[in-house]
């Protein structure tokens, strides 16, 4: 069965600092997609950024971007630039097929001190 | 658009009653999804509804819990016999892209 696991529970970072997140996964698929999905205090889960596992290329979206090491089965979540608003729930997710759902890590809580 | 919306936003309830959970998908979204998130926890898959498929149920928990779809669009989660264990947030999704799941903003459960 896949897992995914996110052995940061907090992490904080100072405004305007870089801070990374981590997730590893373990599956046996070979195509497949990894997400990282932000939710904040509201509860409502936002996509930050997404990663198909056949493209080498690693995913970036504005000041997010990941770090995807297929073999080493990691994809770490890289926010740049943090902002106040960036504080929230982040949770790593993985996806391989059309009739399965997405199989989330326990989630890591980032804030970002003033 | 609408994105997903669920209702209620909040329900408390005493232990061994009925709820009701109600997700309004996005329109035109074949799939829908339910997860629950537990105190401190990731997301667990529930329920899963694909067009006219069956569903797919290999994640309730148990047979107090039970979904259905009507017309292809609303679904509604019931759980019967609350247990305090069941107090959780329980959140929506659907999608028509394999890989892009919209959540609504979920619905928190608390079992007196």
């Amino acid at each position: 069965a896949q897992t995914v696991t996110q052995s940061q529970p907090e992490m904080s970072v100072q405004e305007a600092e870089t801070v990374t997140l981590s997730c590893t996964y373990d599956t046996s698929e070979s195509d497949y997609y990894l997400f990282w999905y932000k939710q904040p205090p509201s509860r409502q889960m936002i996509l930050v950024i997404r990663q198909e596992a056949y493209k080498q290329q690693n995913a970036t979206e504005n000041r997010f971007s990941v770090n995807f090491q297929k073999a080493a089965k990691s994809f770490s979540l890289k926010i740049s630039d943090s902002q106040l608003g960036d504080a929230a729930m982040y949770f790593c997710a993985y996806y391989y097929s059309g009739n399965t759902p997405l199989v989330f890590g326990k989630g890591t809580r980032l804030s970002v001190i003033a | 658009g609408a994105g997903v919306s669920q209702s209620p936003s909040n329900k408390v309830t005493e232990k061994g009653k009925d709820v009701e959970l109600r997700c309004d998908p996005i329109s035109g979204h074949t799939a829908l999804y339910w997860y629950r998130q537990s105190l401190g926890q990731g997301l667990e898959f529930l329920i899963y509804f694909q067009g006219n498929s069956a569903p797919d149920k290999s994640g309730l928990p148990s047979d107090r819990f039970s979904a259905e779809r009507t017309g292809g669009s609303v679904s509604t989660l019931t759980i019967q016999r609350t247990q305090q264990e069941d107090s959780a947030v329980y959140l929506c999704a659907s999608s028509l892209a394999i890989y892009r799941q919209y959540f609504g903003p979920g619905t928190r459960l608390t079992v007196l």
